[in-house]
């Protein structure tokens, strides 16, 4: 069975820190990583997609993958209050380009 | 109209009635999904259609019937509903090509409420 794997949180940080959530996935041949965003009762917005070892930045946001720990985990710096959403983590592994889906992190950020 | 729009938003329906979910993107892709959101689980792959035909059908029961005339449309037939069915019912589209990397991109969502 592949899995996704993520701490529920909810994680906390106070306004302007730097928010980590996490992914771990069971599959080795995975190849495609995601993260989405989703606000409460509207459906999941892309963040970023990384593909290869190493660090991937887009504005505030980093994601990071290293597939021989088998873990993605996305940075957010400088978080604010509006980046209080609850965060989904999906690898896309093998042929198949089957997405599977961690349950996601809830992140509050708060004033 | 952009990217993927779904109707209706919500829908309220007893276990006798039929109703459909309509999907639709205006990105120029050639995969559609339809994906359940239920409270406490990950999202849900229901139906895949890639350039029109279906290729993933993730023993759904037969009480959600999709259809997929053309690539930019893709509907879920719904009848005899159970109120587990309750839920939000998710549109996505990507572009798939050789690369295996096809980015999915979401609709805003339908939801279900069964009484």
């Amino acid at each position: 069975q592949k899995e996704v794997e993520q701490n529920s949180g909810p994680l906390s940080v106070p306004e302007g820190a730097i928010a980590s959530l996490n992914c771990t996935y069971s599959d080795r041949g995975s190849q495609s990583f995601f993260w989405y965003r989703q606000y409460s009762g509207k459906s999941p917005e892309l963040i970023m997609s990384i593909y290869s070892n190493g660090d991937k930045e887009d504005g505030r946001f980093t994601a990071q993958l290293n597939k021989a720990s088998q873990y993605v985990s996305l940075l957010i710096r400088d978080s604010q209050p509006s980046d209080s959403a609850t965060y989904l983590c999906a690898v896309n592994g093998g042929n198949n380009r089957k997405l599977i889906w961690g349950l996601g992190t809830s992140l509050a950020v708060n004033p | 109209e952009t990217g993927v729009t779904q109707t209706p938003r919500h829908l309220v329906m007893g276990m006798t009635n039929k109703k459909s979910l309509k999907c639709e993107q205006h990105l120029g892709h050639n995969a559609m999904y339809w994906y359940k959101q239920s409270a406490k689980k990950p999202l849900e792959l229901m139906f895949v259609y890639n350039f029109k035909e279906q290729t993933e059908n993730n023993s759904v029961p037969s009480r959600f019937s999709p259809e997929c005339p053309n690539s930019s449309h893709l509907f879920l037939h719904l009848h005899t509903l159970q109120p587990e069915d309750s839920a939000l019912y998710l549109c996505a589209s990507s572009q798939l090509g050789t690369s295996g990397t096809d980015t999915q991109y979401f609709g805003p969502g339908t939801r279900l409420t069964v009484l």
